[in-house]
């Protein structure tokens, strides 16, 4: 069974930088892409981004680009999204998704960042 | 890049009669391939989001036969025959022809009357 699990909510102080993980099993880490994507309250989906497990190869989005930085460990199965100088805008539930055989067929339960002084 | 937009943003479904979602995509989602690239998702109350649909009409592991998916080029439908109390949710197309990037529309929430 395919199942990725996401670390805790986390709350950070503007400009600070938040490092969320996403452990996956029940199929090799390797073998397809791994998205983040980000879900302001009340919001739609938004996708920040991915890694591919097996060369550490990424891609952002325009939007995140400069601020987010995702990767992926092998040795423990764990992508990781790193979200740098944050502001309030930032507050969101956060997921990660796999590409198994279709984009995004299974998700992590979400992580919610809260941005607060 | 291409924007991916849904009609109605809201609905309100008897239970027991059919919904329908519009999802237009600003370019068309027909690959050289042949395959089309549009898949649906419905995101229920206080859970992650969940894949119904894969190219355009394909029902992914599960999913009830009440769901459909048609369309083709840039104008997509999504029909559920019958609502059901536990269809309530957002439901979103994206679109992933434009590798490596990938789009979502802004959503449709379904209420039950």
């Amino acid at each position: 069974e395919v199942q990725l699990v996401q670390s805790g909510a986390e709350v950070k102080k503007p400009g600070a930088t938040v490092k969320i993980s996403c452990k996956v099993s029940g199929y090799t880490f390797t073998d397809y892409y791994m998205h983040w994507v980000q879900q302001a309250p009340g919001k739609g989906l938004e996708w920040m981004g991915l890694v591919d497990p097996e060369d550490g190869e990424t891609v952002y989005a325009e939007k995140f680009q400069g601020r987010v930085t995702i990767t992926a460990d092998t040795s423990t199965d764990t992508t990781y999204m790193e979200l740098s100088s944050l502001r309030s805008e930032d507050a969101a539930v956060y997921y990660c998704a796999t590409t198994s055989g279709y984009p995004f067929d299974y998700w992590g339960q979400g992580t919610l960042v809260t941005v607060s002084s | 890049d291409i924007v991916m937009t849904q009609t109605p943003l809201s609905l309100s479904v008897t239970p027991g009669q059919p919904a329908s979602i519009s999802c237009k995509s600003s370019q068309s989602l027909l690959h050289s391939d042949r395959k089309t690239y549009l898949y649906w998702y419905l995101q229920k109350p206080g859970q992650s989001p969940q894949l119904l649909i894969y190219e355009v009409s394909n029902r992914f592991s599960g999913v009830p036969d009440r769901f459909s998916g048609s369309g083709s080029g840039t104008d997509f439908t999504l029909k559920i025959s019958r609502v059901e109390a536990e269809d309530v949710g957002v439901y979103y197309c994206m679109q992933s022809i434009q590798l490596p990037l990938y789009s979502f529309g802004q959503g449709t929430k379904l209420e039950i009357k």
